[in-house]
């Protein structure tokens, strides 16, 4: 059974076009984030939400954002898409601070995102 | 400092033969080590992880082999299979509190041939 499941799989939009990702999860984990993967290179980590708490990474982009509304959801926000933001989008939850914490990560199928 | 460094990029190996992928890393801080395997079209999977209190681990034919003092680690994949074929990708991070992010090596690609 999917337990980080990321909507849509693929998604295209225009050059300056708002588009939304969408991340849920089941594991009931505390911790979301949000990962840039390009062809051949390692995922890119964009920011993370830790409970509500909100983590940004310092080169990523004010293009950007993210809003988490509750444990289970989490939603990559990018404002006006460029043709350099084609890539694989991972979400990945895990579990901090709890009694079953591993460290580990567990990661989504990804939203492959081509911009026009 | 925060790097950690990941070669081969790419490998080739018979079914049945041994891969080896090493990672490097210069952040004594980090006490966690995990490698993740992703296959086309998927997110990465957690494989096999290493804390350094341990020189060795291994799990079915996956073994992680660490080395401390060289600040090293190494996957080795025994009796390769064409199943195997996949992005590894080693990764470390200071495994506690909210700081815990992990940092990617930057990946290898193996096939295994039939």
């Amino acid at each position: 059974d999917a337990m980080v499941i990321q909507n849509p799989r693929y998604q295209v939009t225009q050059f300056g076009k708002p588009v939304t990702l969408s991340c849920s999860q089941t594991l009931n984990h505390n911790v979301m984030y949000w990962y840039q993967q390009k062809s051949s290179q390692a995922p890119k980590l964009l920011f993370h939400y830790y409970d509500k708490d909100f983590n940004n990474e310092a080169d990523t982009p004010d293009n950007f954002q993210s809003r988490r509304p509750n444990t289970s959801f989490c939603f990559l926000d990018i404002r006006s898409p460029g043709l350099g933001d084609a890539a694989m989008y991972l979400c990945a939850t895990e579990s901090k601070g709890q009694a079953v914490a591993k460290n580990i990560q567990y990661f989504g199928a990804g939203t492959r995102l081509s911009v026009l | 400092q925060q790097q950690v460094k990941q070669s081969p990029q790419s490998l080739i190996v018979q079914k049945g033969g041994i891969s080896i992928i090493n990672c490097a890393y210069e952040n004594t801080a980090f006490d966690y080590f995990p490698w993740y395997q992703q296959f086309p079209g998927k997110g990465p999977a957690l494989l096999i992880a290493i804390r350094p209190d341990v020189s060795e681990k291994k799990e079915g034919r996956f073994t992680i082999s660490f080395n401390k003092s060289a600040k090293q680690f190494s996957l080795h994949i025994m009796d390769s299979q064409p199943g195997d074929s996949a992005t590894y990708f080693c990764a470390a991070s200071i495994g506690s509190g909210n700081t815990g992010k992990l940092i990617f090596g930057q990946g290898t690609t193996l096939q295994v041939k039939p």
